[in-house]
């Protein structure tokens, strides 16, 4: 199957670090990427994990388990501007099938 | 132009009108998309250009029809769609070896 599973919503204060998790189903894997979504605006690209292990890029990193069919997205330092939607996408060759997205809600 | 752009950026269309949504992109990919996003659902893989093979989402209906002249347009056909159609309509892009999609803005489609 193709199904990736995340939290629907989750909800931290500014300055606190939160992690979205995300399993997806293995058959055809390559690699797990993780895109952000404004209300109203396009999916924008975060981050990609191929490999086992932790990706950093400022204050977001991302974490992939293989083994485990598992991976997160760490946000640190959150700012109010980091309210947005949170894709994890698997990648299967030249195609990408996403989960329904978290709701990230960051309050002052 | 940067990036990828998509028009009209909303559009309302009666269930018997015939429209095109159109997709551009200025990033030289060699790869597009076209994603339906609806309310508390997954983004729907519906259509992939790659290299000039067209990949199709079996599940996708034929009033629904991409049509991709060349490497930088992409256009989705509409004909006799349904209200559940009402969704939003995203085009991406991307290189072969790299591994982000940029996405558009998308097109805002209300059918009554």
């Amino acid at each position: 199957g193709q199904s990736l599973e995340q939290p629907s919503e989750v909800t931290a204060v500014e300055g606190a670090i939160v992690q979205i998790n995300c399993t997806y189903q293995t058959s055809g894997f390559y690699g797990l990427s993780w895109y952000q979504q404004h209300d109203g605006g396009a999916p924008t690209f975060l981050s990609y994990n191929a490999l086992d292990g932790l990706e950093e890029t400022g204050r977001f990193s991302s974490f992939l388990s293989r083994s485990d069919s598992y991976g997160y997205l760490l946000l640190q330092e959150l700012q109010m501007k980091d309210s947005a939607s949170y894709f994890c996408a698997r990648r299967a060759g030249n195609m990408l099938t996403f989960g329904g997205g978290t709701r990230l809600m960051v309050k002052p | 132009e940067t990036g990828v752009t998509q028009t009209p950026r909303h559009l309302v269309m009666g269930m018997t009108n015939k429209k095109s949504l159109k997709c551009e992109q200025h990033l030289g990919h060699n790869a597009m998309y076209w994603y339906k996003q609806s309310a508390k659902k997954p983004l729907e893989l519906m259509f992939v250009y790659s290299l000039e093979e067209r990949v199709e989402n079996n599940s996708v209906p034929s009033r629904f029809s991409p049509e991709c002249p060349n490497s930088s347009h992409l256009f989705l056909h509409l004909h006799t769609l349904q209200p559940e159609d009402s969704a939003l309509y995203l085009c991406a892009s991307s290189q072969t070896g790299e591994y982000g999609y940029t996405f558009g803005s998308g097109t805002r489609l209300t059918v009554v």
